[in-house]
């Protein structure tokens, strides 16, 4: 079985400050590893996704992503975060059936 | 390339009706998936179709049933409907060559 945990419901954020978002995931098989970003009203656009080879992926947006597979963990970066940022950020495990995390809200602040 | 598509854009029906939500994939894909979406939660898989056919189904009762015709277009279909059906129902379209693309979703309330 797959799982992912999404460790904060909220992050707020000043403008152009970093941001972490956290994901821990569990899989009992070859780990695909997703982030996807949903404005209000909307559905869910790819941000960026770890299939193999380097852990460091790097995404739309200015964002990135390792993967650790010692700590199964998938935690979301950005160095500088702007206003459009905010929005729900979802991580998600899986290949042809996603299992997502609860999401994050992230609020960016002026 | 419009993408994944997904007709209506909202829908509103009262409990114990019958509804169908519709879904074009995006172009080249073959395989489309469809997620339930509660207000402040993640999606949640509700099945795969692939060549016409169910090929994994997620933790939903028999209500909830779909098809996939032969241009790769899908719907689902919920009977019964609850109040606890009320969600955001995404469509999801993939190939063995390229991950899923999400439509924007129908929004789904029962009355």
């Amino acid at each position: 079985a797959q799982s992912v945990t999404q460790l904060d419901s909220q992050v707020p954020v000043f403008e152009e400050a970093p941001v972490e978002l956290r994901c821990n995931y569990s899989s009992s098989v070859s780990v695909y590893l997703f982030w996807y970003v949903q404005y209000p009203n909307q559905g869910l656009q790819l941000l960026l996704k770890y299939l193999s080879g380097s852990t460091l992926v790097k995404g739309i947006n200015g964002f990135e992503a390792e993967f650790n597979k010692s700590q199964t963990s998938f935690h979301l970066r950005k160095p500088s975060v702007h206003i459009s940022d905010t929005a729900e950020y979802f991580c998600a495990v899986g290949g042809n059936k996603l299992v997502f995390g609860a999401g994050t809200i992230l609020r960016v602040k002026s | 390339d419009a993408g994944v598509t997904q007709s209506p854009t909202h829908l509103i029906k009262t409990r114990g009706q019958q509804v169908t939500l519709r879904c074009s994939p995006k172009s080249g894909h073959d395989t489309v998936s469809w997620y339930q979406q509660a207000l402040g939660q993640g999606p949640q898989f509700i099945f795969q179709y692939y060549e016409e056919e169910e090929r994994q189904r997620g933790n939903f009762p028999d209500r909830f049933s779909g098809h996939q015709f032969p241009n790769y277009s899908s719907e689902l279909n919920v009977n019964a409907l609850l109040l606890g059906d009320s969600a955001l129902y995404l469509c999801a379209s993939s190939s063995h060559r390229e991950e899923a693309f999400f439509g924007q979703g129908t929004r789904l309330t029962v009355v």
